[in-house]
């Protein structure tokens, strides 16, 4: 069974609009982590923003926040105000505290920004 | 400071022979990780390495990967008699100590083309 689903695999968004990538994953383990990365053409993985399974707020970093919601096991990544440098490939990533510390990805989602 | 960084950033190889991937994690960094990229899809777990434990091979697809890292820091990943399969994007990671939120951070790749 996939433990991380992204089901768009591609999106496209107009500058300055808000984006949600959609993330949802499946782990009986209470205690895990959601990632998301960015990567752009160049091939480097960045590093978004975190999300704990115990926290009790909603992520959020610069432009990007992430919709936790945890009885749907969904874990959306919000781009507000978009930019052309947004558009990338983004991938959904969990670590489950007790399957060591290897992170296991979605198959990503485009996105790609348009003036 | 720096980053992580691999070597050679491509490969290209006949089907048959052996190749070693090089990677330099972040220094003080104890866990360092190998995926693998293969066109269009997301990212697959490969090994993963923590301090002086045993590593977490568990993602290496046959009995042709190996990997290993000397002195707490230098990984190398060898393929022997590497199959047009293999080609592949290999991502290196690094990240500081096992705790679940801790971000790792991504190399810019080793694309490898096995002709």
């Amino acid at each position: 069974a996939q433990k991380i689903t992204q089901t768009q695999p591609g999106m496209f968004v107009q500058e300055k609009e808000a984006v949600t990538l959609d993330c949802t994953y499946d782990t009986s383990d209470p205690s895990y982590g959601l990632f998301w990365y960015k990567q752009p053409s160049s091939g480097e993985m960045i590093f978004l923003i975190y999300q704990g399974s115990y926290d009790q707020q909603n992520a959020t970093e610069g432009r990007y926040s992430l919709n936790f919601q945890k009885a749907r096991k969904s874990a959306n990544l919000v781009i507000s105000a978009s930019q052309l440098g947004d558009s990338a490939m983004y991938f959904c990533a969990m670590r489950e505290s007790y399957n060591t510390d290897k992170l296991i990805f979605g198959t990503g989602t485009r996105l790609q920004v348009f003036p | 400071g720096a980053g992580v960084s691999q070597s050679p950033s491509n490969k290209v190889t006949e089907k048959g022979k052996d190749v070693e991937l090089r990677c330099d994690p972040i220094s003080g960094h104890t866990a360092l990780y190998w995926y693998r990229q293969s066109l269009g899809q997301g990212l697959e777990f490969l090994i993963y390495f923590q301090g002086n434990s045993a590593p977490d091979k568990s993602g290496l697809p046959s009995d042709r990967f190996s990997a290993e890292r000397t002195g707490g820091s230098v990984s190398t990943l060898t393929i022997q008699r590497t199959q047009q399969e293999d080609s592949a994007v290999y991502l290196c990671a690094s990240s500081n100590g096992g705790s679940i939120s801790y971000e790792q951070y991504f190399g810019p790749g080793t694309r490898l083309t096995v002709t």
